[in-house]
């Protein structure tokens, strides 16, 4: 039972234009959303993330959109970089108690070609 | 400044031996994760703890134990190495302090990658 899904294994596109990774789940409790990226032989790092209370995010080039009623999110990049060419996870918490435990998606390669 | 540690970064390991992988981290966190990493299959929660000496299993439990004496300090198990669990394996940690300042993410290791043969 996948309560976070990113049903696109890979995304490839050229530098410059923009980049877009969807995820999709299924619990209407998840009360946060997150973003990792993941380099090979490294640790998942924090991107960026989205309150369940708002629609948009915005950080630099990077930028999260929610759409509560159609349980979906996006994370859109723009201009993409070749250095932004990782693993991305979505992740959602679960928000009850303190152990802050996150559900992650299957991830996205993403691709930026020069 | 590495934050949480992991003491190996590629382990090879025989069918039926014990396995130890080891995670530290500095931050004062109270929970600590263990998570799997295959393709296709993404981030998959073997063990978590919010405490020392608590632990919860998470969603793929079987073959795996922990063990946390020490508030920095979470261990993962491999009782008897099987090649389905030759994988990328990653620890993390978190605070529910943090939760208060909007920061709902982990710190991760930079993980383990386990060749069973």
């Amino acid at each position: 039972d996948q309560q976070v899904k990113q049903n696109s294994p890979s995304l490839s596109v050229q530098e410059g234009r923009i980049s877009i990774l969807n995820c999709d789940y299924t619990n209407s409790m998840f009360d946060y959303f997150l973003w990792y990226k993941k380099y090979p032989a490294e640790g998942p790092t924090f991107l960026i993330s989205i309150s369940s209370i708002k629609d948009k995010n915005e950080d630099g080039r990077f930028t999260v959109f929610l759409n509560k009623s159609a349980k979906h999110l996006s994370l859109h990049i723009v201009p993409s970089q070749p250095g932004d060419s990782a693993v991305y996870f979505c992740a959602a918490s679960c928000g009850s108690g303190n152990t802050g435990k996150l559900i992650f998606g299957q991830g996205t390669t993403l691709q930026v070609k020069p | 400044d590495v934050k949480v540690t992991q003491s190996s970064r590629y382990l090879v390991k025989r069918t039926g031996e014990k396995v130890f992988l080891e995670c530290v981290q500095d931050m004062d966190h109270e929970n600590m994760f263990w998570y799997r990493q295959d393709p296709g299959l993404g981030l998959r929660l073997i063990y978590f703890s919010y405490d020392v000496k608590m632990k919860e299993k998470g969603d793929i439990p079987e073959g795996y134990s922990v063990s946390r004496e020490k508030k920095e300090r979470f261990s993962l198990i491999l009782e008897s190495a099987s090649t389905n669990q030759t994988s990328m394996y990653l620890c993390a940690s978190s605070s529910p302090r943090d939760r208060v300042f909007g920061n709902y993410g982990y710190t991760f290791g930079s993980g383990t990658r386990l060749t069973v043969v």
